[in-house]
């Protein structure tokens, strides 16, 4: 079974600054894509950026992009010129590319608080 | 935005009760899910449903039951509700292609 892991329970980040958030997971697979998801306050989940395993090219969402390295397994999420909005738990989540369930796996999170 | 929602938003019910929840969609999408959210735990999936009629569980489905008897609509019953039960719950519907999945607002059930 897939996992996905997020090794930072909390993070801190200076508003204007850069802040990377980290994920790796677990997969014999070598199709599947993968997912950041934000939380704020308001409990809403919102996806922001996705990637296909396939894709050599990091995916990029406007101050959203990130750094995949298939063979070591890891889906960093970086943010540029956090804003105070930029404040929410963040999410890392699995889904294998093979027919069937589209099921995701998530991490269990990291809190971003964004500093004045 | 994708059109999802979930009733009731809030919920407070005693332990032993039957408790449903609601999730409807306006996307006419296939997958629909039911998750449940607790500190330290992420996202656990409870129960999924990949059409009409059609379901199956999840890594935390003990003590849940689903039905889906129109494609807009997946409902979530707690036949005998519990203290541990007591969970923010979040219907989500996938987009297909790989595109993620899409969630609803959540639900704040409280077992007492």
């Amino acid at each position: 079974a897939q996992t996905v892991t997020q090794s930072q329970p909390e993070m801190s980040v200076q508003e204007a600054e850069t802040v990377t958030l980290s994920c790796t997971y677990d997969t014999s697979e070598s199709d599947y894509y993968l997912f950041w998801y934000k939380q704020p306050p308001s409990r809403q989940m919102i996806l922001v950026i996705r990637q296909e395993a396939y894709k050599q090219q990091n995916a990029t969402e406007n101050r959203f992009s990130v750094n995949f390295q298939k063979a070591a397994k890891s889906f960093s999420l970086k943010i540029s010129d956090s804003q105070l909005g930029d404040a929410a738990m963040y999410f890392c989540a699995y889904r294998s590319a093979r027919g069937g369930s589209e099921k995701l796996v998530f991490g269990k999170g990291t809190k971003l608080t964004v500093n004045p | 935005d994708a059109g999802i929602t979930q009733s009731p938003r809030h919920k407070v019910t005693e332990t032993g009760t039957p408790v449903t929840l609601r999730c409807h969609q306006t996307e006419n999408h296939r997958y629909m899910y039911w998750y449940r959210q607790d500190p330290g735990h992420g996202l656990r999936l409870i129960h999924y449903s990949y059409g009409v009629k059609d379901t199956d569980k999840g890594e935390v489905s003990d003590g849940y039951s689903v039905s889906r008897s129109k494609t807009e609509d997946f409902l979530l019953t707690l036949e005998s509700a519990t203290s541990s039960q007591t969970s923010v719950y979040f219907c989500a519907i996938s987009g297909g292609q790989g595109s993620g999945q899409y969630f609803g607002p959540g639900t704040r059930l409280t077992v007492t």
